[in-house]
């Protein structure tokens, strides 16, 4: 029974690249949220999708960062132009529906050189 | 703005004895409350929960109380094993209905149980 799965585990960029970070929910799960952990910092929402939707981006910087989840594949999580203050854990979580228990993958480590 | 606050980074406690945890939250709009516990390496694993209109939540070793007029909330673990040891996070939602999404978190105790 496969849990969420995040890839890659561990990410290296240079300044200016582009990071894609990848999560697979749980197998029945179709709604996704992304987190992320700064260094010293608890989680902070990102963004919430649903199969081809972005139900909640409330907590996504305005630029550089985007999500999907499409119809087929897992959800992407996009860094453009990455910044060493993007250093950080991002975790991504799923659940069978809105305001059922939410599942979190082991989280992808992103480090900025 | 820290909504969410575990002033304790870190708390040891020997085997068999009873662990406490704390959270303080400042917004009274959350509703629900929820701890994780999370191993290195490993994303959080949801423990208990409790919402707004009870002040206790027992499920076998592990008991949340919640003190709506303080905005205080307690993780009780007893007895306190080994495999407890972690790294636990308290999380608060505003959402209505148990919402899941925008989870607000604080920034984790580490427990160590001592043989």
């Amino acid at each position: 029974n496969a849990g969420v799965m995040q890839n890659p585990r561990h990410l290296v960029r240079r300044r200016g690249q582009e990071a894609r970070l990848r999560c697979s929910p749980m197998k029945g799960h179709s709604h996704v949220y992304w987190y992320r952990q700064l260094p010293e910092e608890g989680l902070k929402f990102m963004v919430y999708l649903q199969k081809e939707n972005i139900i909640d981006e409330s907590g996504m910087p305005k630029e550089r960062f985007s999500a999907e989840f499409p119809k087929e594949g897992p959800s992407i999580l996009r860094i453009q132009q990455v910044v060493r203050g993007d250093s950080a854990a991002y975790f991504c979580a799923s659940s069978r529906a809105r305001n059922e228990k939410l599942f979190f993958g082991s989280g992808t480590q992103l480090s900025v050189l | 703005d820290q909504q969410v606050k575990q002033n304790s980074p870190s708390l040891s406690v020997q085997e068999g004895r009873i662990s406490i945890l704390n959270c303080d939250y400042t917004n009274s709009m959350f509703d629900y409350f929820l701890w994780y516990k999370k191993y290195p390496a490993e994303g959080p694993t949801f423990l208990i929960s409790i919402s707004s209109i009870k002040d206790k939540n027992e499920d076998g070793r592990f008991t949340v109380f919640l003190n709506k007029s303080a905005k205080h909330l307690s993780l009780h673990i007893v007895p306190s094993q080994p495999g407890d040891s972690a790294v636990y996070f308290c999380a608060a939602s505003a959402e209505p209905g148990f919402g899941n999404e925008k989870l607000t978190f604080g920034t984790g105790t580490r427990l160590t149980i001592i043989p």
